[in-house]
């Protein structure tokens, strides 16, 4: 099993690009989830999803969009990249009973300038 | 905004010796609290997942404590070696499988 993996590994993006950070996991977890993870900061939930066709914000929603079209994908949508948007993004996926601990991709490293 | 505060945010230990730092957490709806270990330039790794008032997890020499009543966990680990160098992530699920995250205890141990 490759677990989760997320692509790209490292990007730049000017101010008002838009990019699509993708993450697939080969688990046949139902549950997936998006977190950014800033300097002296805990990770932030962003966006998850229960099963495919289901999202829900978490609790930094803004400027992103997720889709869920499969169980395998979990793709992180930017619009409009801002300077705020400079983070290292995780993808994670879980199963849907106990004990539900989470399995993460290696992350995204991405600056917007 | 669920608080979730770990104490001391870092630590430098001596090979050798043992240590231990805490996450404190919210002590009502309490379902369950996980502890993960995040080594540098790689992803966080599941340690613990802990459900029950006065459980005890271990792993080696990594072990946890848990305090639902008061709301809190305590991580030990005896007899420090340099591969213990990570940041250990405490997390409080809150429903739906969603986790609050704390900054983290960032170990560092020194040979």
């Amino acid at each position: 099993n490759a677990g989760v993996t997320q692509t790209p590994k490292f990007r730049i993006l000017k101010i008002g690009q838009s990019m699509t950070l993708q993450c697939t996991q080969d688990m046949n977890h139902n549950y997936m989830y998006w977190y950014r993870q800033d300097p002296g900061m805990g990770l932030k939930l962003i966006y998850y999803s229960v099963g495919a066709g289901i999202t829900d914000k978490g609790e930094v929603p803004n400027g992103y969009n997720v889709s869920r079209s499969t169980t395998e994908d979990f793709p992180l949508r930017l619009e409009l990249a801002a300077p705020s948007q400079t983070s290292v993004y995780f993808c994670a996926s879980s199963y849907t009973r106990s004990p539900y601990e989470q399995y993460f991709g290696p992350g995204t490293r991405l600056t917007v300038t | 905004i669920l608080n979730v505060e770990q104490s001391p945010q870092s630590l430098h230990v001596q090979e050798g010796d043992s240590t231990n730092f805490t996450c404190s957490f919210p002590s009502s709806n309490f379902y369950a609290l996980h502890w993960y270990r995040w080594e540098t330039a790689k992803s966080p790794e599941a340690l613990f997942v802990m459900t029950l008032n006065g459980d005890e997890k271990k792993k080696g020499r990594i072990s946890a404590t848990l305090n639902t009543k008061e709301g809190y966990s305590y991580l030990y680990i005896k007899g420090s070696q340099p591969e213990d160098s990570a940041t250990y992530l405490c997390a409080f699920y809150y429903g739906n499988n969603r986790l609050a995250f704390g900054k983290g205890n960032q170990v560092v141990v020194i040979p």
